[in-house]
């Protein structure tokens, strides 16, 4: 069975900065996805990033960005000049490539941004 | 699009007592999902559905609880009798298999409180 495994629990950054958070997971797959989902407080769950595990290309969005290291299944997620509204809780999350297959979440990293 | 919607956002009840949770996928979607977060065990999966038909449900807790999808549009969670460590959020999620990388998208979240 695949796991996902999110080490810190939690961190911080201040304004301006760049943080990564950090994720590795399990899995005797070789076709996945992988993404990295947003809950502010409201508790709504943002799509953030996602990543192809057969493309070699590292994705990217804005200001987010993402580390994937496919040999040492590592999933990390860089946030460049963090901003306030970037304070949530960061869920990494697996997901088979058969078609409709549940996502498999870690245990999620808060992260605090102070000004 | 107006997204994944859930109703109601909150629902407070009494341990016993009947609880019915609702979600109207994103137009167009053939998968719908229902996750359960807790801070025990974060966001697992209870149960999914492939066009209107359920897939697994091997994450249901119990025959309290029972999910269905009558149509495209509408799905519903009941727990009945509910319990007190039934209180969590549920998140239900939709999801197309058109193309290759299929997202689900996650609606606001129902937050219940079992007295």
């Amino acid at each position: 069975a695949q796991t996902v495994t999110q080490s810190q629990p939690e961190m911080s950054v201040q304004e301006a900065e760049t943080v990564t958070l950090s994720c590795t997971y399990d899995t005797s797959e070789s076709d996945y996805y992988l993404f990295w989902y947003k809950q502010p407080p409201s508790r709504q769950m943002i799509l953030v990033i996602r990543q192809e595990a057969y493309k070699q290309q590292n994705a990217t969005e804005n200001r987010f960005s993402v580390n994937f290291q496919k040999a040492a299944k590592s999933f990390s997620l860089k946030i460049s000049d963090s901003q306030l509204g970037d304070a949530a809780m960061y869920f990494c999350a697996y997901r088979s490539n058969q078609a409709g297959t549940a996502l498999i979440f870690g245990k999620g990293t808060t992260l605090s941004v102070s000004s | 699009d107006a997204g994944v919607i859930q109703s109601p956002r909150h629902e407070v009840t009494e341990m016993g007592q009947e609880v019915t949770l609702r979600c109207k996928p994103i137009s167009g979607h053939d998968y719908l999902f229902w996750y359960r977060q807790t801070m025990m065990r974060g966001l697992e999966l209870l149960i999914y559905f492939n066009n209107n038909v359920p897939i697994d449900d091997s994450g249901m807790p119990e025959d309290r609880f029972s999910a269905k999808m009558p149509n495209a549009s509408f799905s519903t969670l009941k727990i009945q009798p509910s319990e007190p460590r039934d209180s969590a959020v549920y998140f239900c999620a939709s999801s197309t298999s058109s193309g290759r990388l299929e997202t689900q998208y996650f609606g606001p979240g129902t937050r219940l409180l079992v007295l």
